[in-house]
């Protein structure tokens, strides 16, 4: 009964490279959303996905920053040219997609902007 | 629109004192009510939930109703201990969207129990 999974636990990068960050939905749930949150502040919305769809991606800096959830295999949120204001901790959750379920959350994604 | 406004941080207590954390929201159309807890280094995890008025969610101590008069979901324990420091985030689910459901938090509010 395995919750959301979330991988790399930790991730380091040097300025310029890509990250790429893996969510692994809670079995049977179909909506995935991805947060940002900095040292000492609240949790930011990035984008929510449905499988092989983008409802809301209000949340996500226009540029470097992607989100797919594709048919198969788990959600990713990729960052091209990273830099050091990318540093944060990255949580995806999941639901089932229905106003009365709670989201889930994974254990989150620690980046680190060398 | 949809928005959940919590009671600013850093709080900080003695053991067994009386906890209240506020959260108020806006929404657009009858939406449910979250609490959620953040250990240090941890992800988010549900503590309580109420989907209508007047439920009362609770769990591990904690309790919140769900005031639609006054559009609260306060979050209280009655004796607080040291496990309890945490961050709480206050959540709401909005049901008016056509595909799925939204979730709108808080800014999170820093609990510091001292013996």
């Amino acid at each position: 009964n395995a919750g959301v999974m979330q991988n790399p636990r930790h991730l380091v990068r040097r300025r310029g490279q890509e990250a790429r960050l893996r969510c692994s939905p809670m079995k049977g749930h179909s909506h995935v959303y991805w947060y940002r949150q900095l040292p000492e502040e609240g949790l930011k919305f990035m984008v929510y996905l449905q499988k092989e769809n983008i409802i809301d991606e209000s949340g996500m800096p226009k540029e470097r920053f992607s989100a797919e959830f594709p048919k198969e295999g788990p959600s990713i949120l990729r960052i091209q040219q990273v830099v050091r204001g990318d540093s944060a901790a990255y949580f995806c959750a999941s639901s089932l997609g229905r106003s009365n379920q709670p989201q889930h959350f994974g254990d989150g994604t620690r980046l680190s902007i060398l | 629109g949809n928005s959940v406004t919590q009671m600013e941080g850093p709080v900080t207590l003695s053991e067994e004192a009386f906890l209240t954390i506020n959260c108020t929201y806006t929404a657009t159309g009858y939406p449910s009510l979250f609490w959620y807890v953040q250990y240090p280094g941890e992800g988010l995890q549900l503590l309580l939930k109420a989907t209508k008025a007047d439920d009362k969610g609770s769990n591990k101590g904690f309790e919140a109703t769900y005031r639609k008069e006054t559009t609260s979901f306060h979050l209280e324990k009655g004796s607080v201990q040291v496990s309890d420091s945490a961050v709480y985030f206050c959540a709401l689910s909005d049901p008016t969207q056509s595909t799925g459901n939204q979730f709108y938090f808080g800014t999170g509010t820093s609990l510091t129990v001292i013996p």
